[in-house]
């Protein structure tokens, strides 16, 4: 099975902020990989699919890279929107395990 | 609008057994592969099942794998999951997730429905 772990788990940080939630697979995935963001009581939201190709409607501000092992989610300027949960999600194997998440919050 | 409804949630004691559907509107739901996704209260996401458009091909997580059975009815636009010998891990909220595929580029999972929480308690 392919394991998928996030740093940092939690993060505080300011509006106008640059965030990076980094994401790793226990093996190469390619550019198998998914974001997602999840706000209280709400299902989760696709972000970026194939490690870097953002979802329509989502601003342009959430950017995605890496290939391999190893993935990146960058928001370039924080919103007080995205104060939420971040998932990635490999889509290498049939098993699309997911990351234990990154909680964003208000520093 | 693509919309995805759960339902069939509840409390059941551990050992029973429970049935969740996903009622899916707004595209054509027998094109789509689909998933089961869980989140046990103040956790991360566990993918669960898979099951492939004609429902020929199915896929499930380790931790549900003899007790869980994923099925749909294409006719009825509909997905479920037939929960048995249900234990008290397996207390979360469901989400049935629409999977998109593009050749080259790998799976992924939009939109998701708003989710049925099962609790499993005595």
């Amino acid at each position: 099975d392919i394991q998928m772990t996030q740093s940092p788990s939690s993060l505080s940080a300011s509006v106008g902020d640059r965030v990076t939630i980094t994401c790793r697979a226990s093996q190469s995935i390619s550019s198998y990989l998914n974001w997602y963001q999840q706000k209280p009581g709400k299902a989760p939201k696709l972000l970026i699919y194939a490690a870097s190709s953002l979802q329509s409607g989502v601003p342009s501000r959430f950017s995605g890279s890496g290939s391999g092992t190893d993935f990146t989610l960058t928001i370039s300027s924080l919103q007080p929107e995205d104060f939420a949960t971040y998932y990635c999600q490999q889509s290498y194997s049939t098993l699309y395990s997911f990351g234990q998440g990154t909680k964003l919050e208000i520093k | 609008e693509v919309q995805l409804v759960e339902s069939g949630g509840g409390l059941v004691q551990p050992g029973g057994s429970l049935r969740l559907s996903c009622a899916a509107s707004g595209f054509t739901f027998s094109s789509y592969e689909m998933n089961w996704v869980r989140q046990a209260p103040g956790k991360g996401l566990e993918w669960v099942s898979y099951i492939s458009s004609s429902g020929s091909t199915i896929y499930y997580a380790d931790s549900v794998k003899g007790r869980f059975t994923i099925s749909r009815d294409n006719a009825k636009n509909s997905l479920y999951l037939q929960m048995n010998s249900l234990r008290a891990e397996d207390t979360a909220v469901y989400y049935c997730a629409r999977m998109v595929a593009a050749a080259g580029e790998g799976v992924w999972f939009d939109p998701w429905g708003q989710g049925t929480l099962v609790t499993v308690s005595s």
